[in-house]
């Protein structure tokens, strides 16, 4: 099965300055990759996901890049402020109506002002 | 449009005892996922339902775990004779049928087991 490792477990960051979190897998017909932000006690939010025939997506402060020939991936947040504090959870999976998530360890990020 | 619901937030069990942890999927949604989160750890596969249907149940314990999607209602997971071990939040997802969308999650029932 697929084998999805994150890096760093732990990340704090100035408010303002950027933070990135590195996720590879194992499984090379995994095509589709979320990201999930889990604040403490909350359920895991979608924050944003990107598919295989695409190597980069941005959403304002978020963006995600692909490196299919490497298998890794990785969540780039830009102007960091005190509420993207949480957990962040990669995720890979081959989309075929109902296969499993197969999840990161997670990240925990502190945004300190 | 409500989320995925699940009830109860929070049990309490003793040893021994039966836990039964309720989940509602999107409205339109027919694939249910549970997961299974420890402290300070990420989330674990256990089952895939669809209405009346085990699809996958490769990451639920054989013994004592149970699942069940039925035609009517929520889905349920039965843990059997719990023991502290199986403190956790269990997480339940939900995603549309025959499209290649994410899985939404619902918030969470976090068992304690005494």
């Amino acid at each position: 099965g697929e084998n999805v490792e994150q890096h760093p477990s732990t990340l704090s960051v100035q408010e303002g300055d950027s933070a990135v979190i590195k996720c590879t897998y194992s499984d090379s017909a995994s095509n589709y990759f979320p990201w999930y932000k889990q604040e403490l006690g909350k359920r895991p939010q979608l924050i944003i996901d990107i598919r295989s025939n695409v190597g980069e997506k941005k959403d304002q402060r978020i963006a995600v890049t692909l490196n299919k020939t490497a298998k890794h991936f990785s969540l780039h947040i830009t102007e960091t402020q005190p509420e993207d504090s949480a957990v962040y959870f990669c995720a890979a999976t081959y989309t075929n109506p109902g296969n499993q998530f197969y999840f990161g360890t997670g990240t925990s990020l502190t945004v300190i002002p | 449009n409500a989320g995925v619901m699940q009830n109860p937030r929070h049990l309490v069990r003793r040893r021994g005892q039966e836990a039964r942890l309720r989940c509602s999927p999107m409205k339109g949604h027919s694939h249910v996922y549970w997961y299974r989160q420890l402290p300070e750890e990420g989330l674990k596969f256990m089952v895939y339902l669809q209405k009346e249907n085990i699809i996958d149940e490769s990451g639920m314990p054989k013994e004592r775990f149970s699942a069940e999607f039925p035609k009517e209602g929520p889905s349920i997971l039965r843990i059997q004779q719990v023991v502290r071990g199986d403190s956790a939040a269990y997480f339940c997802a939900s995603s549309p049928p025959l499209t290649e969308e994410t899985q939404y999650f619902g918030p969470g029932t976090r068992l304690l087991v005494l």
